[in-house]
């Protein structure tokens, strides 16, 4: 069955540069959070939608992060001007309506040199 | 400050030892927390989860408790394991939001 599926697996980026990583979550999913792990600083939310597709409701840092939900069960995380402090793995989750369990993706590593 | 602590930020345990992850939060209002396990690569996967009104779960060799009172959850390996190493996050949901822990990362020695 399909799970959460994020791409790519790992990234590379210039220092100001803006990028984009995409995230599949299970269709049916109303609720998508991303969210991101850097060592030392753990686990924080970047943003989560509900049903409405191009609501966002930005977590921290704001301003340059944003996420776009084109379909559904498609959304696009995207980093502007980014900082070598971005350097972190993404993770991309899902949840029903209704339900409380969050289904995560594999992750995508950013390295920004 | 993040409104969900865990501790210890990294444990070390010999294979076969028992050991305690503690969780304490600060979200508000509560709606259940889950402890979930993540494998090096992997994604998060999902424990166990506690409402309000459970104080223990288990789920075969993990056990999870939860005051809800003093906002406090644990989440205990017996009889650990090599392939227990990994990182353990607990996540916090109220209405509709989710507060994640920065983790405690566990390695199991043989």
């Amino acid at each position: 069955g399909a799970g959460v599926s994020q791409s790519p697996r790992y990234k590379v980026a210039k220092r100001g540069r803006d990028v984009a990583l995409r995230c599949d979550s299970i269709s049916g999913h109303v609720t998508l959070y991303w969210y991101r792990q850097t060592l030392g600083q753990g686990s924080e939310v970047l943003t989560y939608s509900q049903s409405d597709a191009q609501r966002d409701k930005s977590g921290r840092p704001s301003g340059r992060f944003s996420a776009e939900r084109p379909e559904r069960s498609v959304s696009t995380l995207k980093i502007q001007r980014t900082e070598q402090g971005d350097s972190a793995v993404y993770l991309c989750a899902s949840s029903p309506y209704g339900n409380t369990e969050a289904f995560f993706g594999q992750g995508t590593r950013l390295t920004v040199v | 400050k993040n409104q969900v602590e865990q501790s210890p930020q990294s444990l070390i345990i010999l294979e076969g030892k028992n050991c305690t992850l503690q969780c304490n939060y600060t979200v508000s209002p509560f709606s259940n927390l889950r402890w979930y396990k993540q494998d090096t690569g992997r994604g998060p996967v999902s424990l166990t989860i506690m409402t309000f009104s459970e104080n223990t779960k288990s789920n075969g060799r993990y056990t999870a408790t939860l005051d809800a009172d003093t906002k406090q959850s644990s989440l205990h390996i017996t009889a650990s394991q090599l392939s227990d190493s990994a990182s353990y996050i607990c996540v916090v949901r109220g209405f509709v939001d989710m507060r994640f822990g920065a983790g405690t990362r566990l390695t199991v020695k043989p």
